[in-house]
């Protein structure tokens, strides 16, 4: 899962396997919530977003859970590939005063897909 | 179309200088993000620019400056460079203001400050 610390969350999983990410937010009124995909020497890339008023959405091979009660968010990769060897970040969309609002990311997790 | 484009991708500064990273959104795109990534600290929330106007700051002091020209074309600007600022400095940009929409980023541009 998401960690505030100096080094960076892994997970290891087997190709083919499910893939589980965690993160946890910190805002209870965040209203939107973005994973992003960021493989080495690139910028983060969007894989999902979910809104406040939905506890599931499913994409190609990837789900995203919110849980509200315990602020949580998870990403779910199904039949994970080597291709699928990145940073995984969680993004919250903060309110940062009237109508401003800013994504506010979490520290990532770093998934390896071993062969 | 062309996604976002950030130039130069890779620069060396010592400290006590100064410099410039500039960035090009993606067509029809209004809204440029900056943000700074290191691996001790992630993301970090730089600044936003919307139609020529900054909306948003986040947490950092003053020798850090944006902004945005007509084209929506933006720049961002580190003065007396600090070894602390070397990092990747990834731009994004989306149709609207943040908080509307998913962001798209380029490429980053690293510096690193001897």
């Amino acid at each position: 899962g998401e960690n505030v610390g100096l080094h960076l969350p892994t997970l290891s999983v087997q190709e083919g396997d499910n893939s589980i990410i965690n993160c946890a937010y910190s805002n209870s009124a965040s209203d939107y919530f973005i994973w992003y995909k960021q493989e080495s020497g690139k910028g983060p890339q969007f894989i999902i977003d979910i809104r406040s008023n939905m506890d599931k959405r499913q994409g190609q091979r990837v789900t995203v859970l919110l849980n509200k009660t315990v602020k949580h968010l998870s990403l779910q990769i199904a039949a994970t590939q080597p291709g699928d060897s990145a940073v995984y970040f969680c993004a919250e969309n903060l309110n940062s005063g009237g109508s401003n609002y800013k994504l506010t990311f979490g520290k990532g997790t770093l998934l390896t897909v071993n062969p | 179309k062309a996604g976002v484009t950030q130039t130069p991708r890779y620069l060396i500064k010592t400290r006590g200088q100064q410099v410039t990273l500039s960035c090009s959104p993606i067509s029809g795109h209004r809204s440029v993000s900056w943000y700074q990534q290191t691996p001790g600290q992630g993301l970090q929330f730089l600044f936003e620019y919307f139609s020529e106007t900054q909306r948003n700051k986040g947490n950092f002091p003053g020798r850090f400056s944006g902004r945005q020209f007509s084209n929506s074309r933006s720049e961002m600007n580190v003065s007396t460079l600090e070894l602390g600022d070397s990092a990747l400095y990834l731009c994004a940009s989306s149709l609207r203001e943040q908080g509307h929409g998913e962001l798209f980023f380029g490429e980053g541009s690293r510096l690193t400050v001897l």
